[in-house]
């Protein structure tokens, strides 16, 4: 049973450009999470995708946006890149209906570097 | 912002012996869960305890919850050099919330052979 799938794995982008990552959910879970990792720090979250609409989001700004699509995939977008935005973005699935509250599935995340 | 403050920052300890890692918050929680990074790569989900919990215990690993003082501990037991990676704990806060999870800043965990 496959867990939670990100692509890429590894992104280098130029200031100023816009990038997508996606993530597959875990089979079974329906709810989507995005979170940002900064080089030793924790994970801060940015979004969570559920029945295709954002449900909570994170103080992230609006250059911040996603999507949930009907087989529950889902993408993370980020327009007009800063070197800030540099980090290890991480997808986190969940079962139906438990909104977290048996614990998350995390993929192994997408390392965005902005040059 | 992050929620939780960890402490150790940094812990390194020999094979065998135990590995305690503490977890403090500020507001209130439905529960509170632990997860382990190894490497900088995706996080694994270790042990979840709700707020009406007070300890709670899976295989090698103990956690309490004292939602008077907002802390919990993580205790691993017997380390193995297997443990070596960076644990958080995660706080989902308790009103308003659909699933938001809040981490602390992690605890880096060395077990030496």
């Amino acid at each position: 049973d496959a867990g939670v799938t990100q692509s890429p794995t590894h992104l280098i982008k130029t200031r100023g450009q816009q990038v997508t990552l996606r993530c597959s959910p875990k089979s079974g879970h329906d709810t989507v999470s995005w979170y940002q990792q900064a080089l030793g720090q924790g994970p801060q979250f940015i979004f969570q995708y559920y029945e295709e609409e954002e449900r909570q989001r994170g103080n992230f700004p609006d250059r911040f946006s996603g999507h949930q699509f009907p087989n529950y995939s889902s993408e993370l977008n980020v327009n007009a890149l800063l070197l800030g935005d540099s980090a290890l973005y991480l997808c986190a699935s969940s079962s139906p209906g438990t909104g977290g509250a048996r614990g998350y599935t995390f993929g192994s995340g997408t390392r965005l570097t902005v040059v | 912002s992050q929620q939780g403050e960890e402490d150790p920052q940094a812990l390194s300890i020999q094979e065998g012996e135990n590995a305690t890692m503490n977890c403090s918050y500020k507001t209130s929680i439905n529960n509170l869960q632990w997860y382990r990074q190894n490497s900088g790569r995706g996080l694994v989900h270790l042990i979840l305890i709700r707020s009406n919990e007070r300890e709670k215990h899976s295989g090698r690993l103990r956690v309490t919850l004292d939602t008077s003082k907002k802390s919990s501990s993580l205790l691993i037991t017997a380390s193995r050099a297997a443990d070596t990676a960076s644990y958080f704990c995660a706080t989902a806060p308790g009103s308003g919330n659909t699933g938001k999870l809040i981490f602390g800043q992690g605890t880096t965990l060395q077990v030496k052979p």
